[in-house]
C-alpha cells in the first residue's frame, strides 16, 4: 500500500511569493498533521486535520500560512509572502485517528527561500 | 506545558557495540511516548511507541526502549549497532486528548565507525 506522498519534494521560491504544498495521506487515514522541520531541529507541529475539518491550527507561524483538506483526503499547505525563515522541511504525516495513534509521515517538502 | 529533551545531539559508536539515546520527557500524565528515525532527505519511520503496560517496548530493526516513570525517561537501546543504523533520532510525545499531535525533542545524530 502507498504511503504518505508529499509534492513537490523540493520547492525553491524567492522572498514574497506565495508557494502550495501538497501532502496525500494513506488512504481512510482520517487524521492529518502538518509540522515544520528547521534544519537541525526536531519537527514542531503547525495544524491537525479530522477528516475535513482543520481542528487545531495553532502552531502556524503567522496568518501568512493557511492549510485546508477539502474533502477529507489531500491536503494543502499555503504560504503567502514568504520570507526566509519559512525555509524549513514541511512533514505532513497521517493516522487512522488522533488520540496519539501512530503517525506516517511522507518524506516532507524542502522549501528554500531566497 | 509538554516537553522533550534529548540531552546527546550526536553520538558516535563502532559497528557492533551497543547503544543508548536518552530521551527525558515532561508530562502532566501518563504519557504517549515514541521513538522515530530518520535518515537523511527521509520522513520520520516509527521504530517503537509506549502506551501503556509493559515498560520494557521492543520495536523494529532489533530496537527497544523502557519507559521509567521515575526517571520521566524513555531511553533507546540496541545491543548491537549495524552501519545502516546511522541516522538522526527523535523522541516525542503525544500531546494528549483526542488529538494527539507529536511533540518532539531536538533529535540525536547517530554516527557508525566501521
Amino acid at each position: 500500500g502507498a504511503g504518505v506522498s508529499q509534492s513537490p519534494r523540493y520547492k525553491v521560491a524567492k522572498r514574497g511569493q506565495d508557494v502550495a504544498l501538497r501532502c496525500d495521506p494513506i488512504s481512510g487515514h482520517v487524521s492529518l498533521f502538518w509540522y515544520q522541520q528547521a534544519l537541525g531541529q526536531g519537527p514542531e507541529f503547525l495544524t491537525y486535520f479530522q477528516n475535513e475539518a482543520q481542528l487545531d491550527k495553532s502552531g502556524l507561524p503567522s496568518d501568512r500560512f493557511f492549510a485546508e483538506r477539502p474533502e477529507g483526503s489531500v491536503s494543502t499547505l499555503k504560504i503567502q509572502r514568504t520570507q526566509q525563515e519559512d525555509s524549513a522541511v514541511y512533514l505532513c504525516a497521517s493516522s487512522w485517528s488522533g488520540g496519539n495513534q501512530p503517525q506516517h509521515f511522507g518524506d516532507g517538502t524542502r522549501l528554500s527561500i531566497l | 506545558a509538554q516537553s522533550v529533551t534529548q540531552p546527546d545531539i550526536h553520538i558516535t559508536v563502532s559497528e557492533g557495540a551497543s547503544l543508548e539515546l536518552r530521551c527525558n520527557y515532561s508530562y502532566g500524565a501518563t504519557p504517549y511516548l515514541f521513538w522515530y528515525v530518520q535518515s537523511p532527505g527521509q520522513g520520520l519511520q516509527l521504530l517503537l511507541k509506549y502506551f501503556s503496560g509493559d515498560t520494557l517496548v521492543q520495536g523494529i530493526k532489533g530496537f527497544e526502549a523502557e519507559f521509567k516513570r521515575s526517571q520521566s525517561s524513555f531511553n533507546l537501546r540496541k545491543p548491537s549497532v549495524h552501519w545502516s543504523d546511522a541516522a538522526e533520532y527523535f523522541c516525542a510525545v503525544g500531546a494528549g486528548g483526542s488529538q494527539g499531535n507529536l511533540i518532539f525533542g531536538k533529535g540525536t545524530k547517530l554516527s557508525v565507525k566501521p
